[in-house]
């Protein structure tokens, strides 16, 4: 069965760069949707991203000018950069697989999570 | 935007039906997918467009969405269902969540 795998630095300044890598195992990342979201105490979970296999992407709107997600097919990842980051930012961060390949529904699968710390 | 509201917290006692309610504006029109999360773990899906479930999620678990409100049931509700139980839907093409709902069982 597909197992998401993540990981990434912990623990970062405000201004700099959040980056996240997860990898897809027992599974391919054609035909699916993958996301990025997150879980702080203050705002719950929140939807960050996502990109399918082809590369098109769509980006929640409140986070979209600091948010890029790419993925590297040849390695089965896919990955999410936030820019500029505050302590707002901080939270557990996910990634996620759209059920089915459908866009707009379920998340099915998910990684084991990354706590980022901002500060 | 579009709000959904989640109760903080229901509690059921052990073997009786708990009801989970995620409210919205004419929520019935959309899907809406459930995730059960215990501490330190990441959600699981356990209710997907309403009313199914995943492979390996009890029949305990039901759903419903009608008017405002959408409904995840438990039955029979056991000691391992507590935790935190999230509501989800797209508007807009952004993905939102529910607030969560702590499940607590006596």
């Amino acid at each position: 069965h597909v197992q998401l795998q993540q990981w990434g630095a912990g623990l970062l300044k405000p201004s700099e760069t959040l980056t996240l890598t997860c990898a897809v195992s027992g599974g391919s990342l054609s035909d699916y949707y993958w996301s990025w979201i997150r879980q702080s105490p203050g705002k719950g979970l929140e939807w960050i991203g996502e990109i399918n296999h082809s590369g098109r992407t769509d980006y929640n709107p409140s986070l979209k000018s600091r948010v890029t997600i790419s993925i590297e097919m040849s390695k089965n990842q896919f990955a999410l950069k936030l820019k500029s980051v505050t302590a707002a930012d901080t939270a557990i961060y996910y990634c996620a697989r759209g059920f089915e390949g459908y866009k707009f529904d379920a998340f099915d699968v998910w990684g084991q999570g990354t706590m980022v710390t901002a500060s | 935007s579009y709000d959904l509201t989640q109760s903080l917290s229901v509690s059921v006692a052990l073997g009786q039906t708990a009801r989970i309610t995620c409210g919205g504006n004419n929520i019935g029109s959309k899907n809406v997918h459930w995730y059960q999360q215990k501490p330190g773990r990441a959600p699981v899906l356990v209710i997907y467009r309403d009313s199914r479930r995943p492979s390996g999620i009890p029949e305990r678990f039901s759903g419903s969405n009608s008017g405002n409100t959408a409904t995840l049931t438990i039955s029979r509700a056991q000691a391992g269902d507590e935790g935190d139980y999230y509501c989800q839907l797209w508007d807009s093409s952004t993905a939102l969540f529910g607030g969560g709902t702590r499940l607590t069982v006596l």
